[in-house]
């Protein structure tokens, strides 16, 4: 099994440019999660997908949409790249973990962006 | 330890020594709680989790308690080893429908040779 796979795993935008940031999972996990973590901080919920077909605003969504396109993907979308964006961007899936017996975050490696 | 507000803090130990990894959480609300680790270019993994209604649990090596009555998360881990070196995120989940998690800012753990 891939897990959460992210592409791309780097890129340099110039403010004002577009990007998307694609996410798929291959756990038939339910939820899907876009976060983006800054030097220091821990990592802050951008957007959810708690299940195919909604998406839902977490913590910092200012600047970025979603689009859940089936169970399997969740993008996210820069429609107009600040330098306040720059950023590691994880996404995420969970479902119930075999061994923990709980509903678990899987990660995919991370994104990382600059805007210069 | 780790609390959200705080400036990573950083944890150095010799191999073979346990280290512990500290954090205060603020939602008494809370039911849930896991640690998670991530090493240097990586994804965070799961590492243990635990339900408010318990006190401890251990798994391989990492044990995590819980203090309800002062807020207060610890991750134990028994004879740290040179891969043990990462950054350490607690995150409590406050309940409700949704599975959502908030992170705490993490602690560097260094495990010296």
């Amino acid at each position: 099994n891939a897990g959460v796979t992210q592409t791309p795993k780097f890129q340099v935008l110039k403010t004002g440019q577009s990007m998307t940031l694609q996410c798929a999972q291959d756990m038939n996990h339910n939820s899907m999660y876009w976060y983006r973590q800054d030097p220091g901080m821990g990592l802050r919920l951008i957007y959810y997908s708690a299940s195919e077909g909604t998406t839902d605003k977490g913590e910092v969504p200012n600047g970025y949409n979603v689009s859940r396109l089936n169970k399997r993907e969740f993008s996210l979308r820069l429609e107009s790249a600040a330098p306040s964006q720059t950023s590691v961007y994880f996404c995420a899936s969970s479902g119930r973990d075999r061994i923990a017996g709980a509903n678990v975050l899987t990660f995919g490696a991370g994104s990382r962006l600059t805007v210069l | 330890g780790e609390s959200v507000g705080l400036h990573l803090p950083t944890l150095s130990v010799q191999e073979g020594d346990n280290s512990i990894i500290n954090c205060a959480y603020s939602n008494s609300a809370s039911d849930y709680f896991i640690w998670y680790k991530q090493e240097s270019g990586k994804g965070p993994q799961f590492i243990i989790d635990i339900r408010s209604n318990m006190d401890k649990r251990q798994g391989q090596r990492v044990t995590v308690l819980l203090n309800k009555t002062v807020k207060h998360l610890s991750l134990q881990i028994a004879a740290t080893q040179p891969g043990d070196s990462a950054v350490y995120f607690c995150a409590e989940n406050s309940g409700g429908s949704n599975y959502k998690l908030t992170f705490g800012k993490g602690t560097l753990l260094t495990v010296n040779p």
